[in-house]
């Protein structure tokens, strides 16, 4: 049982948007602003989408967002594209060490 | 350009150990803290463990299901990282990656090698 909890599977159409949810506790989401996205095609290494829960890296699309409340964080993404398909892992700093969610499938229908 | 290569990978019987390397290059390694995360097949990521960069002390922490079987380390002289992971575990097959650590995030990852734990 993975740490964080993500839904499996998530879907929208080109264009509409869609949210991801992650799970923690008091203890890793909830009690540190060090919640990160990772986004992963198949068969490539994770790429970072969002840090410290709502921060972009450079060259991330603006249709990437991220936020937090108690708990949970979330990841929305806006104006969803083909190329948005994909596994997406959230993590949260946890007190010296690092969790990730289970991963959640986004298919653009 | 960051750059993260590993290397080091393959098959390995349950009990035996295994020495990956990660070889950094584009930053100054020596001021990076840097993680290891591995990926079982068709599983999820996971955490291994991180080292602090030297001026911070150079300590490594690690996951729980890791811990006391396998040690990060680091040579700034030579850019490289290391795993090694003694007493594996069928359940330990997994693609690793090396990735840069900063404030709970990774924002630099390398390919990954693949590491098989079978009789």
């Amino acid at each position: 049982q993975s740490a964080l909890t993500q839904p499996p599977s998530a879907s929208g159409s080109p264009g509409q948007s869609v949210t991801i949810s992650c799970t923690g506790t008091s203890s890793d989401v909830g009690a540190y602003n060090y919640v990160s996205w990772y986004q992963q095609h198949p068969g490539k290494a994770p790429k970072l989408m969002i840090y410290e829960v709502s921060k972009r890296p450079s060259g991330v699309p603006d249709r990437f967002s991220g936020s937090k409340s108690g708990n949970t964080a979330s990841l929305t993404v806006s104006g969803l594209q083909a190329e948005d398909e994909a596994d997406y892992y959230c993590s949260s700093y946890a007190g010296n060490k690092i969790v990730f969610g289970g991963g959640t499938k986004l298919t653009v229908l | 350009e960051v750059q993260l290569v590993e290397s080091g990978g393959g098959l390995v019987k349950p009990g035996g150990s295994l020495r990956l390397s990660c070889a950094a290059s584009g930053f100054t390694f020596s001021n990076a803290w840097v993680t290891w995360v591995r990926q079982a097949p068709g599983k999820g990521l996971e955490w291994v463990g991180r080292i602090r960069s030297n001026s911070n002390g150079g300590t490594p922490d690690y996951a729980a299901p890791v811990e006391g079987r396998f040690t990060i380390s680091r040579d700034d002289s030579r850019n490289t990282l290391y795993l090694q992971m003694n007493s594996l575990k069928t359940e330990d097959t997994a693609v690793y990656y090396c990735a840069t650590y900063s404030s709970g995030y990774s924002d630099n990852w390398g390919q990954g090698t693949l590491v098989t734990v079978s009789s």
